[in-house]
């Protein structure tokens, strides 16, 4: 079974820019949820969405979004960056979330905002 | 609100030593899952294990094994034999009913396991 991919690996965009993250799910797998995590921290709930819905949303404001696919993989927006927003950007896949289920991870984007 | 507390920044031990990772959560639920999750160089984070909040019974996993206590609200594990390979972040999680079972993690432990 493939593993979760994220994509780019890193990334550098000035403040004001906006960014587009990319994560294919595991297969099988019809949930997605981003993180992000800043140096030195745990990860942050951003949003979760099942079937192509958000289905839950952490302390972010609006210019964060999200899309999910028909075939599940699964865009993070950022508009309007800020230099706060440098982090590791991570996604991770699921079964339909139920609060107890095992998370797969991929490996991240990096982001830093200039 | 919940909460998730790991009091120990940093741990460096020799190999083949024990360890024991400390993990304080908050909840006001009664339905609750607490996680543990190791995060290597790479970067992706690893499911190592997890329990619910209506089993307390401890168990071993080969080198992994955990000890959770509602009383005292606390989730810790332990790593036997360390193994320079265990060298990474671990991060305590937590997942209640109250919150959507949005998961919350804790800071981190930067576990370093020397030869």
């Amino acid at each position: 079974e493939t593993g979760v991919t994220q994509s780019p690996t890193h990334l550098i965009k000035t403040r004001g820019q906006q960014v587009t993250l990319r994560c294919s799910s595991q297969s099988g797998h019809n949930t997605v949820s981003w993180y992000q995590q800043a140096l030195g921290q745990g990860p942050q709930f951003i949003f979760q969405y099942y079937r192509e819905e958000e289905n839950g949303r952490g302390n972010f404001p609006p210019r964060f979004s999200g899309l999910q696919f028909p075939n599940y993989s699964s865009e993070l927006n950022v508009n309007a960056l800020e230099l706060d927003d440098s982090a590791l950007y991570l996604c991770a896949s699921s079964q339909k979330w139920t609060g107890n289920e095992k998370l797969f991870f991929g490996s991240g984007t990096q982001l830093s905002v200039l | 609100a919940q909460k998730v507390t790991q009091a120990q920044t940093e741990i460096s031990v020799v190999e083949k030593e024990d360890v024991t990772l400390d993990c304080v959560y908050e909840t006001r639920d009664t339905t609750y899952y607490l996680f543990w999750y190791k995060q290597p160089p790479s970067g992706e984070l690893v499911f190592l294990i997890r329990r619910n909040s209506f089993d307390e019974q401890n168990e071993i996993s080969g080198r992994y094994s955990w000890n959770f206590q509602k009383s005292t609200s606390s989730f810790n594990f332990t790593i036997t034999a360390s193994q320079v390979v265990d060298s990474a972040v671990y991060f305590c999680a937590l997942s209640e009913a109250g919150s959507n079972y949005k998961l919350t993690f804790g800071k981190g432990t930067l576990l370093t396991v020397n030869p």
